[in-house]
């Protein structure tokens, strides 16, 4: 069966420093995968999403990036991290079917302080 | 472009009472709709979809929904509320046409009264 795992799943970061958050998906190949945001009291915001090793999609502009550098990792980072930044973090993916369900990791607590 | 909108930031509902979640749907081309369930510090869990065939889907937990595409609305029901209900609740929108991008509504908080 297919898993998810994302870490760390909490971290304290100050202001101005590097942010790397992991999420690796087992069990599968070629997935779509997806990074969410969840602010406090808001709803899921999608931040980036890739079809395939190298391919990253944005969806708004910010202080994060994405990076893809195997199949089944999904990397998001930041160089100098923001207050704005703090929130809750899903790593997601699903089947390269139209059709197919989005699955969530358990989620990773960022503050920034 | 596709958008989602779920009404009412918090529903409050007795136990045993019927449960309502709104979701209205923006969408130029059929969707595929989806409730997802998150309680307190987790990652999202799928309640039900909506794909094809069928517009009345069930799915866990009791929860079930409806798709009416003259309405452009995918309502949560559940009959009888039961104190574990309580959660967060998502409702999304994946367009036909794409095979990687789905958007959530901002989300509904489903308390239970005793």
């Amino acid at each position: 069966s297919q898993t998810i795992h994302q870490w760390p799943a909490t971290l304290v970061q100050p202001v101005g420093s590097p942010l790397s958050l992991e999420c690796t998906v087992e069990g599968t190949s070629n997935p779509n995968l997806y990074w969410y945001r969840q602010a406090a009291g808001r709803g899921l915001q999608l931040l980036f999403y890739s079809v395939g090793i190298g391919q990253i999609s944005s969806e708004v502009p910010q202080n994060l990036s994405a990076s893809r550098p195997q199949d089944r990792q999904f990397i998001l980072s930041s160089k100098k991290l923001l207050l704005s930044d703090s929130g809750f973090y899903l790593c997601a993916w699903s089947e390269p079917l139209k059709e197919n369900t989005i699955y969530f990791g358990e989620g990773s607590w960022l503050t920034v302080v | 472009a596709q958008s989602v909108t779920q009404l009412g930031s918090h529903v409050s509902v007795s136990e045993g009472a019927l449960v309502l979640l709104r979701c209205n749907y923006s969408s130029s081309v059929p969707p595929y709709l989806f409730w997802y369930v998150q309680y307190p510090n987790q990652g999202l869990q799928l309640l039900l979809k909506y794909t094809t065939g069928a517009t009345l889907v069930k799915g866990i937990n009791g929860f079930e929904a409806e798709f009416k595409k003259s309405e452009t609305s995918f309502h949560l029901t559940k009959p009888s509320a039961h104190m574990s209900d309580a959660a967060e609740y998502f409702c999304a929108v994946r367009k036909y046409s794409s095979a990687s991008k789905i958007i959530f509504g901002s989300g509904t908080r489903l308390s239970i009264r005793p």
